[in-house]
């Protein structure tokens, strides 16, 4: 039973377009999300977070919205780049229940920026 | 500052033997996880630490999986009678305090035969 889901498994964007990578989730205890991009043969690297008490943050390039009614978010990239390339993984926890430590994993999205 | 590391990179063994992978957080980080990531999915909670002791287990698979963090900084995975089920990517993570953000080492890639 996957709890989160990235139903996209790759997007491809041209440099300097938006980047939009979808995630929805369906354990309605999940209230902290994050963002996770990976490069091959590394670990994952935090990207950025949002609170359920949210509906949007942004860093930078980097803006996450958070649909709580939906139970879905998404990532915005803007503007790509190539380096923006790798996969990302959207991720989830239980921040009031006591087990915020334990992050929940969607399968991932490759996204691929091209020159 | 160094981030953090895990040993081997790379293991490969045969059906029924035991192994372990080595962990070592980011310096003065009191928590640490790990997760196992399979082919085509997103990393799976295992076991978390503060400091020496197992807070939360649930996520072994069965009690061929053990894991130790006898002084409370470099952690050691335990696999007994491995299978071939077993082969995936294994992460470590570490926080400065559970709640804090958790910085994720480069896997140790595990294939059994």
């Amino acid at each position: 039973d996957q709890q989160v889901k990235q139903n996209s498994p790759s997007l491809s964007v041209q440099e300097g377009r938006i980047s939009i990578l979808n995630c929805d989730y369906t354990n309605s205890m999940f209230d902290y999300f994050l963002w996770y991009k990976k490069y091959p043969a590394e670990g994952p690297t935090f990207l950025i977070s949002i609170s359920s008490i949210k509906d949007k943050n942004e860093d930078g390039r980097f803006t996450v919205f958070l649909n709580k009614s939906a139970k879905h978010l998404s990532l915005h990239i803007v503007p790509s780049q190539p380096g923006d390339s790798a996969v990302y993984f959207c991720a989830a926890s239980d921040d009031s229940g006591g087990s915020n430590y334990k992050l929940t994993f969607g399968k991932g999205t490759l996204l691929t920026v091209n020159p | 500052g160094a981030g953090v590391s895990q040993t081997p990179s790379n293991k490969v063994t045969e059906k029924g033997k035991y192994v372990e992978l080595r962990c070592d957080p980011i310096s003065g980080h009191t928590a640490l996880y790990w997760y196992r990531q399979s082919l085509g999915q997103g990393p799976e909670f295992l076991i978390y630490f503060q400091g020496t002791g197992a807070a939360d287990d649930s996520g072994l698979p069965n009690d061929r999986f053990f894991a130790v963090r006898p002084e409370g900084s470099v952690s050691t995975l335990k696999i007994q009678r491995t299978e071939r089920g077993d082969s995936a990517v294994y992460l470590c993570a570490s926080s400065s305090r559970v709640q804090e953000t958790q910085y994720f080492g480069p896997g140790t890639r595990l294939l059994v035969l």
